[in-house]
């Protein structure tokens, strides 16, 4: 079974930085891994979609990576601002067509 | 304008009750998930299903039941078997083993 893991489990940072989210997970067969974020007692919002084939996805100040043999995804976001204090989660899509969610990392962005 | 629907967003059950969530989407896609998020925990599957008339157990399926009538509509009963519903439940859709789209969700209260 597909596990995932999300590191840091918690950031907090004054405005401006860059910001690097680790996933990893542990079967790499793969269709594709879709980034995420989360709103306080709202759904989720997609975010980046990188297909197996992808190594990269870029949209706007967000750049997602993805090493399918090592098991790895990284969100990268440039100049961080107060909006982007949410949530963050990373799933793979597996073989067996269904998405496993890792528990995502917590941003605080400070003004 | 496309999307997914649940209802109620809020839902207060007494203990030995059950409860259906709605969850319709006009997206036209094939597969619908019923995911279950606790505090500070990733999301878990609890059902998916991806052709109408057909659904899978995901991996908290226990004390939960769930239909495909309609490729629109997936609804998800919590019913008095499952001892801790208390939980956020987000309803998600896709076109095949493709970009997952999520609802607001439905936070259920057991009182």
């Amino acid at each position: 079974k597909q596990e995932v893991t999300q590191i840091p489990a918690a950031l907090s940072v004054p405005e401006g930085e860059n910001l690097v989210l680790n996933c990893s997970f542990t079967d790499s067969a793969i269709y594709n891994l879709q980034w995420f974020r989360q709103d306080p007692g709202k759904g989720l919002t997609s975010l980046l979609l990188i297909q197996s084939s992808q190594r990269e996805q870029t949209s706007g100040r967000l750049n997602a990576s993805l090493d399918k043999s090592s098991g790895r995804s990284t969100l990268y976001i440039a100049a961080s601002q107060p909006g982007d204090s949410a949530t963050y989660l990373c799933a793979p899509w597996g073989n067996n067509n269904d998405m496993r969610f890792g528990a995502g990392t917590r941003l605080t962005v400070k003004p | 304008d496309g999307g997914i629907t649940q209802s109620p967003k809020y839902l207060f059950r007494k203990e030995g009750q059950n409860v259906t969530l709605s969850c319709e989407q006009n997206l036209n896609h094939d597969a619908m998930y019923w995911y279950r998020q606790d505090p500070g925990q990733g999301l878990r599957l609890i059902y998916y299903s991806q052709i109408v008339n057909d659904f899978q157990k995901g991996d908290i399926a226990e004390g939960y039941s769930v239909s495909r009538e309609k490729k629109e509509s997936f609804p998800l009963t919590v019913t008095s078997a499952q001892k801790n519903p208390t939980a956020f439940y987000l309803c998600a859709s896709s076109f095949r083993a493709w970009e997952l789209f999520f609802g607001e969700g439905s936070r259920l209260t057991v009182l």
